[in-house]
């Protein structure tokens, strides 16, 4: 059975620094998606980035870009530039190609920005 | 972007009675719909799929007849919590599926006194 590890239940961050959240997973799928979520105070799910296992380029979306290295089933997000709005809990979370599309969630990391 | 509308944002209800909470997909069409409920300080716990024009599929330990799931059209999905008691009181969040990413409405919070 697939699953997501966070091991950073929490981190904080001086505004505009640089961090970054890590996450590993175990499949034994070749193909699959994994993707960061965002939950701020308000608790609205957001899609943060989303990256394609057969996809070697790592994924980037502005500020937010990830490290996926798919030998070591690593993906970590790194916020670059951080904003007082970066403050959310962060989910990682997988999906195999045969899962009726369900996903697979880490515990998250609870991410505070400090001003 | 795909937007998920979902309603109402909170409900207070006597223990006993029946809640209905609507989950839109706005702009897109979703032949699938997921169930979450999330504790305080947890990840998202999956309760069911709900697939349009079918029955839902429910997780293990999951109460189908408490937790009435009906996807009658491509944008709506409903999940009716029957008989509320106060350990039914959480937050609930259902999420609409695009051909890769789900995309999540903004949850209901649900108080059963």
């Amino acid at each position: 059975a697939q699953t997501v590890t966070q091991s950073q239940p929490e981190m904080s961050v001086q505004e505009a620094e640089t961090v970054t959240l890590s996450c590993t997973y175990d499949t034994s799928e070749s193909n699959y998606y994994l993707f960061w979520y965002k939950q701020p105070p308000s608790r609205q799910m957001i899609l943060v980035i989303r990256q394609e296992a057969y996809k070697q380029q790592n994924a980037t979306e502005n500020r937010f870009s990830v490290n996926f290295q798919k030998a070591a089933k690593s993906f970590s997000l790194k916020i670059s530039d951080s904003q007082l709005g970066d403050t959310a809990m962060y989910f990682c979370a997988f999906r195999g190609m045969d899962s009726n599309y369900q996903l697979i969630w880490g515990a998250g990391t609870k991410l505070i920005i400090k001003p | 972007g795909a937007v998920v509308s979902q309603h109402p944002s909170w409900v207070i209800c006597k223990s006993g009675t029946s809640v209905k909470i609507e989950c839109r997909s706005l702009d897109f069409q979703a032949t699938t719909m997921f169930w979450y409920r999330q504790f305080p300080k947890q990840s998202l716990m999956l309760m069911a799929t709900s697939n349009e024009g079918s029955k839902a599929t429910y997780e293990q330990g999951v109460e189908k007849d408490k937790f009435l799931i009906n996807h009658a059209s491509l944008t709506l999905s409903t999940l009716t919590v029957t008989s509320a008691h106060p350990e039914d009181s959480s937050f609930y969040i259902c999420s609409a599926k695009t051909r890769e990413t789900q995309y999540f409405g903004p949850g209901t919070r649900l108080l059963v006194l």
